[in-house]
């Protein structure tokens, strides 16, 4: 079975602080992973994906297959970041996807 | 890019109401859509998987007498909460897969369906 686990339902730091976002994930396939952002009051998007290895907004994400993580990171944190992220994780690109309880991240002024 | 319509975007009604919520597909063909639901500061959880000219494919603890999904078109999936009751009420998100650009799946703007 497939299971998305973020482990920090909150997550407050301050602007210009680093900020990471923790996934871990068990499958025993090759999956595929995703973090997606959902800001106040907006559908929810896609922010990264594993397979693009892009950096989108200053985040990044690096899956790392050993410890099966997919954490989400940024060096110096905005206050327009604050929203809540959702880590998922599906068996196929266009399969449904399992997501994470998701972590509500603010950042002060 | 690739658009995901849903509607109504927030439903108040009466408790043992039927509502429909539609999904639509703007620009594109969507064969298979799902339907999530989200509770307040949580996760979302896939209800049902909507596949177009046949039946649905229901999560297991998913009551498919209570939550009746129809995809009888390419770009129209409808999700109809039947006898709705309090409990009920939460956020309902429908997405749909896309081959092309890069988000393999399209989210609509949810549902917020609320039962007194």
């Amino acid at each position: 079975a497939q299971r998305v686990t973020q482990p920090e339902k909150l997550l407050s730091v301050f602007k210009g602080a680093p900020v990471e976002l923790k996934c871990n994930y068990s499958y025993s396939g090759s999956p595929e992973l995703f973090w997606y952002v959902q800001y106040s009051r907006q559908r929810l998007q896609l922010l990264l994906r594993h397979i693009s290895r892009e950096s989108i907004k200053g985040f990044t994400a690096d899956l790392n297959k050993g410890e099966t993580s997919f954490h989400l990171k940024k060096p110096f944190a905005q206050e327009e970041d604050s929203a809540m992220y959702y880590c998922a994780l599906s068996r196929s690109t266009l399969g449904r996807l399992y997501f994470g309880r998701g972590t509500q991240l603010t950042v002060w002024p | 890019g690739a658009v995901v319509s849903q509607h109504p975007s927030w439903v108040i009604c009466k408790s043992g109401t039927s509502v429909k919520i539609e999904c639509r597909s703007l620009d594109f063909q969507a064969t298979t859509m799902f339907w999530y639901r989200q509770f307040p500061k949580q996760s979302l959880m896939l209800m049902a998987t909507s596949n177009e000219g046949s039946k649905a494919t229901y999560e297991q603890g998913v009551e498919k007498d209570k939550f009746l999904i129809n995809h009888a078109s390419l770009t129209l999936s409808t999700l109809t909460v039947t006898s709705a009751h309090p409990e009920d009420s939460s956020f309902y998100i429908c997405s749909a897969p896309v081959r092309r650009g890069n988000q393999p799946q399209h989210f609509g703007d949810g549902t917020r369906l609320s039962i007194l």
